[in-house]
C-alpha cells in the first residue's frame, strides 16, 4: 500500500520564479492538505482539496495556488518566488475515521529561494 | 484564534528513562488530537492519537492523555531509546462540513541520551 508521494524531493529555484509541486495521496484516500514547513516550525495549512475543489484555505496570499485532479492527485504552484517561501513543502492526504480524518504525511518536497 | 501551544521545545533524557511533551488547545470544538514525530529529512509520521471522548490510550511505550475540561493533552514515552530521538508535534482537529482544520503545535526535540 503505496503512502503519500511527492515530486521532487528538492528543489531550487531563483527569486521570481515560479514552482509546482506534485503529490499522490494515500490509496483510498481523496483529501488533499498541503502545509509549509519553515525551518524548526510546524506545519502551517496552505489549503485543502476535495473533489477538485479548495476547500479551505490557511492565511497564505494568492501566490499560492493549487489544483486536484479526477484520481485525487494534486499540484502546488508557487508564484514570484521570495526568499520567504524556501521551506520543506509536504503534502497530507486525510483517510476518513468516523467523524474524523487521519491525516497521513508525504516526505516533502524542499524548496530553496535563492 | 485557534492555536496549539506546546511544550517543552526541547527536552534531553537519560536512555530509559520517560518523556512528558504537553500540549494546550484553544478551540473547544477540537475533537481530535494526534502526534507525529518527525525525523532529520523525512515528513511527520503519526505515532498516536485520541479522540475526544477517551481520556486516554496507549500503545506500547507511547501513551496520549486528553482533558477537555482544561483543553491539555500530552503525549508520555517510557523507556525510552536513542532511536526516540526526533522532533515531536501534537496537533489539534475538528471537522466542519466535511472538511478537516489541523493546527499544530510548535514541536518538542526530544534527545535521548546513551
Amino acid at each position: 500500500d503505496a503512502g503519500v508521494t511527492q515530486s521532487p524531493t528538492h528543489l531550487i529555484k531563483t527569486r521570481g520564479q515560479q514552482v509546482t509541486l506534485r503529490c499522490s495521496p494515500k490509496s483510498g484516500h481523496d483529501t488533499v492538505s498541503w502545509y509549509q514547513q519553515a525551518l524548526g516550525q510546524g506545519p502551517q495549512f496552505i489549503f485543502q482539496y476535495y473533489e477538485e475543489e479548495e476547500r479551505q484555505r490557511g492565511n497564505f496570499p494568492d501566490r499560492f495556488s493549487g489544483h486536484q485532479f479526477p484520481n485525487y492527485s494534486s499540484e502546488l504552484n508557487v508564484n514570484a518566488l521570495l526568499l520567504g517561501d524556501s521551506a520543506l513543502y509536504l503534502c497530507a492526504s486525510i483517510g476518513l475515521a468516523g467523524d474524523t480524518g487521519e491525516l497521513f504525511f508525504g516526505e516533502g518536497s524542499r524548496l530553496t529561494v535563492l | 484564534g485557534e492555536n496549539v501551544e506546546q511544550h517543552p521545545s526541547t527536552l534531553s533524557v537519560q536512555e530509559g528513562d520517560s518523556a512528558v511533551i504537553k500540549c494546550t488547545y484553544s478551540d473547544s470544538a477540537s475533537n481530535y488530537f494526534p502526534w507525529y514525530k518527525q525525523e532529520l529529512g523525512k515528513g511527520p509520521q503519526l505515532i498516536i492519537d485520541i479522540r475526544s471522548n477517551v481520556g486516554e490510550k496507549k500503545d506500547q511505550r507511547i501513551a496520549v492523555t486528553l482533558n477537555k475540561t482544561a483543553k491539555h493533552f500530552s503525549l508520555h514515552i517510557t523507556e525510552t531509546q536513542p532511536e526516540d530521538s526526533a522532533v515531536y508535534f501534537c496537533a489539534a482537529s475538528k471537522s466542519t462540513s466535511g472538511t478537516y482544520k489541523y493546527i499544530f503545535g510548535t514541536g518538542t526535540r526530544l534527545k535521548v541520551l546513551a
